[in-house]
């Protein structure tokens, strides 16, 4: 169990376009589900943290209004990137939690974001 | 600060040596993971360490924790060719994750 889905795995876009990657958990409910984006080798850096129906709460350094985090329900969050530029082109990983206790957090495949 | 500082960064093996990868971590923490990343691919969680002494083997990989020095460590033997990709190792801290730098690993023949 714990399985974590991410769609698009790969999306090319054209700069000043937004578009939306969806985190899915499969069999289970998320309290929690983080977004993280990760640059060529380098660590994974936390972009922010969502709770199902509340605002989402940003890492320092991120800007709420270009990167949209909807947490609609238990196993849905999306990620939006708005008016995205090429230095937006990252791997952009999910994960999420099925307790508020230990916080495990169960990570999606990624998606690949190229901005053209 | 939370911080976690890993060596080495970059690691090239010969394959059938051992060798261990340290990561040290900046404040108490309940639990501390390592996870493999393939290129081009997400995250796969190898182990989570729960307690000071814990140790956990998994095939050539064997992780170990001692929350009083803030180490863990993740020690290869013998290593195979398969083995190559990136390790990290992660600290809870509250419901967030503190990632290290990550240790490329290559195994060569």
């Amino acid at each position: 169990g714990a399985v974590v889905s991410q769609h698009p795995s790969r999306v090319i876009c054209k700069s000043g376009t937004s578009v939306k990657i969806e985190c899915r958990s499969l069999d289970f409910q998320a309290t929690t589900m983080f977004w993280y984006r990760q640059f060529p080798k380098q660590s994974l850096m936390l972009m922010a943290t969502s709770n199902e129906g509340s605002k989402a709460t940003y890492e320092q350094g991120v800007e709420k209004d270009k990167f949209l985090i909807n947490h609609a329900s238990l196993t849905l969050s999306t990620l939006t990137v708005t008016s995205a530029h090429p230095e937006d082109s990252s791997f952009y990983i999910c994960s999420a939690s099925r307790d508020g206790v230990t916080y495990e957090q169960y990570f999606g495949p990624g998606t690949r974001l190229t901005v053209t | 600060e939370l911080k976690v500082e890993q060596n080495p960064l970059f690691l090239s093996m010969q394959e059938g040596k051992n060798y261990t990868i340290y990561c040290n971590y900046s404040t108490t923490s309940d639990r501390l993971y390592w996870y493999r990343q393939d290129p081009g691919k997400s995250l796969e969680s190898l182990f989570v360490l729960l307690s000071n002494g814990a140790v956990k083997q998994e095939g050539r990989l064997m992780a170990s924790l001692d929350t009083k020095a803030r180490l863990s460590t993740l020690h290869i033997t013998a290593a195979v060719h398969d083995l190559s990709a990136t390790y990290f190792c992660a600290f809870q801290y509250g419901n967030k994750l503190v990632f290290g730098a990550g240790t490329i690993l290559r195994v060569k023949s």
